[in-house]
């Protein structure tokens, strides 16, 4: 199983500023990797795969970044409706698809 | 647009069994797509459970392979779990989901929370 590793847990950041989360898998997966956002109550949603393809309808300012074992997800001037937990997943090699623990944003 | 939309009990108790459905609208199940299911105890991460394609091809999670099932009513435009012996933590909320074939979820559902308690 390819173990996902997440950092930082939470990430307290200022309104314009620039978030850089982190994502570590435990062997490499290429660049199979994407990452969804969670807001308070609702379900994930997916922002980026393929390591740094936005999904349909993602603002630009949300980037992805990564190969092998070390990917970044940046969103490069955060806004208030950007707080919420954002989790990466692996899909290279399963079963079984695995996710990180998650990084808490909040402004 | 593709809709999703889980139902089930709110409240199973230990040792018994939880099914789940999710109807899907918008689009055909037989699409070249997966289905599947993903569940989030309250406050943790994202587990993924189980993967299922319209052609009946399944996907288990390994840690959970011996208590899942998953089917598909290509008819009804509906796909279910199914999770035997159950235990207080199986408490999540439960997500339908569509997968690619490669392993992406593009879309969910809204989730259902589903308790296990006597």
């Amino acid at each position: 199983e390819i173990v996902m590793t997440q950092s930082p847990a939470t990430l307290s950041v200022s309104p314009g500023d620039k978030a850089t989360l982190s994502c570590r898998a435990s062997q490499t997966i290429d660049t199979d990797l994407a990452w969804y956002q969670q807001k308070p109550g609702q379900a994930p949603r997916l922002l980026i795969y393929h390591s740094s393809t936005r999904a349909s309808g993602v603002a630009a300012r949300f980037s992805g970044s990564g190969s092998g074992t070390e990917f970044t997800l940046t969103i490069s001037s955060l806004q208030s409706e950007d707080c919420a937990v954002y989790y990466c997943q692996q899909y290279h090699y399963w079963p079984p698809l695995t996710f990180g623990g998650g990084t808490n944003v909040e402004i | 647009q593709l809709q999703l939309q889980e139902s089930g009990p709110g409240l199973v108790k230990p040792s018994e069994t939880l099914s789940l459905t999710c109807s899907v609208s918008g689009v055909s199940i037989t699409t070249s797509d997966y289905w599947g299911w993903i569940r989030q105890p309250p406050g943790k991460g994202l587990e993924w459970i189980a993967s299922i394609y319209h052609t009946g091809v399944r996907r288990y999670n390994p840690s959970l392979k011996s208590r899942v099932t998953m089917s598909v009513d290509t008819f009804e435009h509906k796909f279910s779990l199914t999770l035997t012996s159950l235990i207080a933590a199986d408490t999540a909320v439960y997500y339908c989901a569509r997968m690619t074939v490669g392993g992406i979820f593009n879309v969910w559902g809204q989730g259902a929370l589903v308790a296990v308690s006597s």
